[in-house]
């Protein structure tokens, strides 16, 4: 039971331009989510966060929208660069206790020179 | 100087065989995790401690021991490894246990099992 859903495995952007990548949720008990980005032979390293008490979060390139009526993050990376190329994980927390993420499937991401 | 690192970063062994691995923190964290990604590429929650004390343990078989010596280290031991067990295990660590902390995770220990 897929409770978070990346539906793209993979993506593939020009350098310069913007790359969006998209995650869904089933359990609307989640209150938190997370988008980790993970290179190949590495951990993955944490990106941003967002709390269901917002609808958009930015840090520098990247920008994480939540839509809690559609159960829906994405995030937005601008301008996309070479080296953002990697597996992007979403992931979710849910109340009570918040000490559990569940993960997606990740989506590939290649930006192209 | 890495601040999650696990050993061995392969490991390769036969069905029936036990097999550790070892995780240590160099962040002065509290809390560290297991984690296995299978071939799916699913990433789940296997274990969790905070400060030594066990405070996640999914529905893993109780073949999966872990142990915390200390703050700093969580190690993973495998009895009669099965097929099944051939993932990438990594390790993490947080200030706290709750999600709200980012976790730093190691460079995964790639276990296959044949």
């Amino acid at each position: 039971d897929q409770q978070v859903k990346q539906n793209s495995p993979s993506l593939s952007v020009q350098e310069g331009r913007i790359s969006i990548l998209n995650c869904d949720y089933t359990n609307s008990m989640f209150d938190y989510f997370l988008w980790y980005k993970k290179y190949p032979a590495e951990g993955p390293t944490f990106l941003i966060s967002i709390s269901s008490i917002k609808d958009k979060n930015e840090d520098g390139r990247f920008t994480v929208f939540l839509n809690k009526s559609a159960k829906h993050l994405s995030l937005h990376i601008v301008p996309s660069q070479p080296g953002d190329s990697a597996v992007y994980f979403c992931a979710a927390s849910a109340l009570p206790g918040n000490r559990k993420l569940i993960w997606g499937l990740g989506t590939s991401l290649g930006v192209n020179p | 100087d890495t601040a999650v690192s696990q050993t061995p970063k392969y490991l390769v062994t036969q069905m029936g065989n036990d097999k550790s691995i070892k995780c240590e923190q160099n962040l002065g964290h509290d809390t560290m995790y297991w984690y296995k990604q299978d071939s799916k590429k699913f990433l789940k929650i296997m274990f969790s401690y905070n400060n030594k004390e066990l405070i996640i343990n999914e529905t893993v078989p109780n073949r999966f021991s872990p142990k915390s010596p200390d703050k700093a280290h969580l190690n993973l031991h495998i009895n009669s490894l099965e097929l099944g067990d051939s993932a990438v295990y990594f390790c993490a660590s947080s200030q706290g246990p709750f999600v709200t902390y980012e976790q730093y995770f190691g460079p995964g220990t790639r276990l296959t099992v044949t």
